[in-house]
């Protein structure tokens, strides 16, 4: 399996509180993003990176922010967490340079926002 | 129209049984399809790729119709285990990210 792991796997936190999650990946892949799954949606992107400091909003990016001072760590950051924001965020890489475009998601982040 | 869009289901079919699901997509540029597979409060994982007319996978056939614009897959043979809900991705042309269909879920019945 790919090297790419989540942190914390679960957490549950109040609102308006500040909240980040990170993503490690030891593939060296360029790629990097961060879903978000809700029942009725499916997995929609809320940011990805396509290298160090490169990054991009994705189709649900209000509320968040990211970061990616590493090839290997991908940050994203709830500044002010509300419960429209509980839901379960995955990690995935991918890399197209090398023929590995396919996706591969970490195991899962489950936030609850009370 | 929806980029890419799949029937929810679910499917309830008996062990043994022959199931194919359906999805449509409407970037007419997309050259490779996936479809992943993703159980209960777990990760999507990987299935298969199509990048053509189609592929094969033991119990697992995927096929694509660019004419009309969907990708198949047809499982054989379903195992109580093939009960999962599966996910078709299209990675949207020209830029590195990937559209995700709600996906359908599969219950395989003893």
């Amino acid at each position: 399996d790919a090297g790419i792991t989540q942190s914390p796997r679960h957490k549950v936190t109040e609102t308006g509180t500040p909240v980040t999650l990170r993503c490690h990946q030891t593939e060296n892949h360029r790629y990097m993003y961060w879903y978000r799954q809700d029942p009725g949606h499916g997995l929609r992107l809320i940011h990805y990176s396509y290298g160090v400091k490169d990054t991009d909003k994705g189709e649900v990016s209000d509320g968040y922010s990211v970061s990616r001072s590493k090839t290997e760590d991908f940050l994203l950051t709830l500044e002010s967490a509300t419960s429209s924001q509980t839901s379960v965020y995955f990690c995935a890489i991918s890399d197209l340079q090398t023929g590995a475009n396919v996706l591969t998601f970490g195991a899962g982040s489950r936030l609850t926002v009370l | 129209r929806k980029e890419v869009e799949q029937d929810p289901g679910p499917f309830n079919v008996p062990e043994g049984a022959t199931v194919a699901f359906n999805c449509t997509y409407s970037n007419s540029a997309s050259q490779s399809f996936f479809w992943y597979r993703q159980d209960c409060r777990k990760e999507p994982k990987l299935l298969m790729s199509v990048y053509s007319s189609g592929n094969e996978d033991g119990r697992f056939t995927a096929q694509l119709n660019r004419a009309s614009q969907y990708i198949s897959l047809l499982i054989r043979d379903s195992k109580l285990s093939d009960s999962a809900t599966y996910l078709c991705v299209v990675p949207a042309g020209g830029t590195y990210k990937y559209i995700f269909g709600t996906g359908t879920r599969l219950k395989v019945l003893a």
